[in-house]
């Protein structure tokens, strides 16, 4: 089945550092992924959409110069969270859909644990 | 914003029982998913029920959706100790081919005591 790899796991970084968080499709091909920030406890919040060889689109209310999203190819994307800071220790999780397919079902990353001291 | 609403937040039952949760959301859905997850880790996908279907099993799985009341249930049948984690409804509001955006709930944590 459908498999996205998301890395790292868990990140520890100081506070005002740039932390980055890949998302792989491992075998299709995704025009389309997304980016969800959830805080324990709670559910997952859609942050953004990143779109290969365009722009991502924003949720209202999440920062576009602080979430930088980079959807260089079919298979990857990146969300770069700039100038961290302790508030912005989070778990966040990519998935993605199969764009050969009509399938409307999304693969998950298993998320990365981003912590900012 | 959230569309779904999962209730309870939380459920504890004996292993053997069965066991509910109930989702209700905002708006029309193109389909409604419930995910699984797992304390500190991804999403795994259960099951998928479009908006013109009623019921859909997958194994001790059952889902039903009801449209009118905008509502939809996830049983699952026997339960195990092994399926303690979070339950997420998600829907999906897509209505063209480029249209793709899951909205979750907040999800019912579900412990199956052995």
């Amino acid at each position: 089945g459908a498999v996205v790899s998301q890395h790292p796991s868990r990140v520890i970084c100081k506070s005002g550092t740039s932390v980055k968080i890949e998302c792989r499709s491992l075998d299709f091909q995704a025009t389309t992924m997304f980016w969800y920030r959830q805080f324990p406890k709670q559910s997952l919040m859609l942050m953004a959409t990143s779109n290969e060889g365009s722009k991502a689109t924003y949720e209202q209310g999440v920062e576009k110069d602080k979430f930088l999203i980079n959807h260089a190819s079919l298979t990857l994307s990146t969300l770069t969270v700039t100038s961290a800071h302790p508030e912005d220790s989070s778990f966040y999780i990519c998935s993605a859909r199969d764009k050969g397919t009509m399938s409307r079902r999304y693969t998950f990353g298993s998320g990365t644990r981003l912590t900012v001291v | 914003s959230q569309q779904g609403e999962e209730d309870p937040q939380a459920l504890s039952i004996q292993e053997g029982e069965n066991a509910t949760m109930n989702c209700s959301y905002k708006t029309s859905i193109n389909n409604l998913q419930w995910y699984r997850q797992n304390s500190g880790r991804g999403l795994v996908h259960l099951i998928l029920i479009r908006s013109n279907e009623r019921e859909k099993h997958s194994g001790r799985l059952r889902v039903t959706l009801d449209t009118s009341k905008k509502s939809s249930s996830l049983l699952i049948t026997a339960s195990r100790a092994a399926d303690t984690a979070s339950y997420f409804c998600a829907t999906d509001a897509g209505s063209g081919a480029g249209s793709y955006k899951l909205t979750f709930g907040k999800g019912t944590k579900l412990s199956v005591i052995p």
